[in-house]
Parts: structure tokens; sequence; C-alpha cells
């Protein structure tokens, strides 16, 4: 079976431009997670959603992130505008029954110039 | 303040040694405690979860937990070369109409050959 998949692998933009982030969860999972990690501030949960519906976005950090998940097979992070500070390594991850049980993606290496 | 604590390390260990990994956390509410194991430039992985008092084992790892002492850790025996990674602590604090995943920023291991 496939894990879930995340597009792009790496991405370099410069500050000021839109980037768009994809996920793709593990096939009947019910549950997708969007996570960022970095080193300062380890692995932060950004929004969760629940049969595509957003349960909780209290992690994301600001009205430039937004997060949508239009059917159960496919969800998307998007920032705009991008900031030199928002460079991080962004995971997806999916689940059967909740945060009790997390298959994460490969991630994303999002570095912004 | 939700937080979960872990020393970044690194801790070295040789091989064929018990490796000990220590996370404090700060809710005592708390119910269930994870921990997950992360190569260098790869995607965490769950290796165990632990929800009461007491030892649980899964192969060489061993998951301890203590409420009253708001402490978890993880033993790993028989360390091998391959258990190099970062191993992190995950909690659920629950509040409110649904829980939280708080993750600790990780204690890096190294197991010398």
């Amino acid at each position: 079976d496939a894990g879930v998949i995340q597009s792009p692998r790496h991405e370099v933009t410069e500050m000021g431009q839109e980037v768009t982030l994809r996920c793709k969860p593990i096939s009947g999972h019910d549950y997708l997670f969007w996570y960022r990690q970095t080193m300062m501030r380890g692995l932060e949960l950004l929004i969760y959603f629940n049969n595509n519906v957003p349960i909780d976005d209290s992690g994301m950090p600001e009205d430039r992130f937004s997060a949508k998940m239009p059917n159960a097979s496919f969800s998307t992070l998007k920032i705009q505008p991008s900031e030199p500070r928002d460079s991080a390594v962004y995971f997806c991850a999916s689940s059967p029954t909740g945060q009790e049980t997390q298959y994460f993606g490969p991630g994303t290496r999002l570095l912004v110039l | 303040q939700k937080e979960v604590e872990q020393n970044s390390g690194p801790l070295s260990v040789p091989e064929g040694a018990i490796a000990s990994l220590n996370c404090t956390y700060s809710d005592r509410g708390s119910q269930s405690f994870f921990w997950y194991r992360q190569y260098s430039g790869k995607s965490p992985e769950l290796i165990m979860s632990i929800y009461s008092n007491g030892d649980k084992e899964d192969g060489r790892f061993t998951a301890q937990l203590n409420k009253a002492s708001q402490y978890v850790s993880l033993l790993i025996r028989d360390s091998q070369p391959s258990d190099s990674a970062t191993y992190l602590c995950a909690v659920i604090f629950y509040g409110g109409s649904q829980g939280n995943l708080i993750f600790g920023k990780g204690t890096k291991l190294s197991v010398k050959p």
C-alpha cells in the first residue's frame, strides 16, 4: 500500500511568493494532519481534519497560512505571501483513528529566500 | 502551558548497551503517551504507545510510564547502530472537547559500534 504522499519534496522560493504544499493521505484514513518542523520549535501541529472538516486550526501561525481538504484524498497547505521564517520541513500525516496512530509522509522541505 | 520536555542530547552509547531516553510533561491529566523515531532527513515513525502506569515491552523497546511523577521513558536494550536517530516523545493533552498531541523536541541518540 502507498503511504502518505506529499509534493513537492523540496521547494525553494523567494519572499512574497505563494507556496502550495500538497498531500494525499492513506486511503481509508479519516484524519489528516499538517505539521511544521524546525530546529528551534520542533514538530508543531498546524491544523487537522476529520472527514474533510477542519477540527483544530489553533496551530496555524497567522492569516498567511491556509489549509483545505476538498475531498478525502487530497489536502493543500498554502502560504501567501511567504516569508523567510516560514522555512521549515512541512509534514502531512494521516490516521484511521485520530491523534493516537499517525502515519507521516516524507515531508516537504521549504526554503524561502 | 502544555509542555513536553526532553534532553536534546546527543546521547551516546556503545553498541550492545541499554539506551535510556527520558521525557517529562506538564499536565497531570494526560492519558496517552507515544514515542516516535526519526532518522535524519526522514519523517517520524511511531514505535511505542503507552497509556497505563508501568512498563510496556515490544521487542528490544520498553516504555515506562509514571503518571504521578509526570514522567515517561524509553529503554532500548542491546542498542544497535541502526537505532541511531532522534527520538520524539509525544503526549496528548486533554482539554475541552478534544485532545492536542504535543511533541517534545527530541533526544538524539548515537550508538557507536
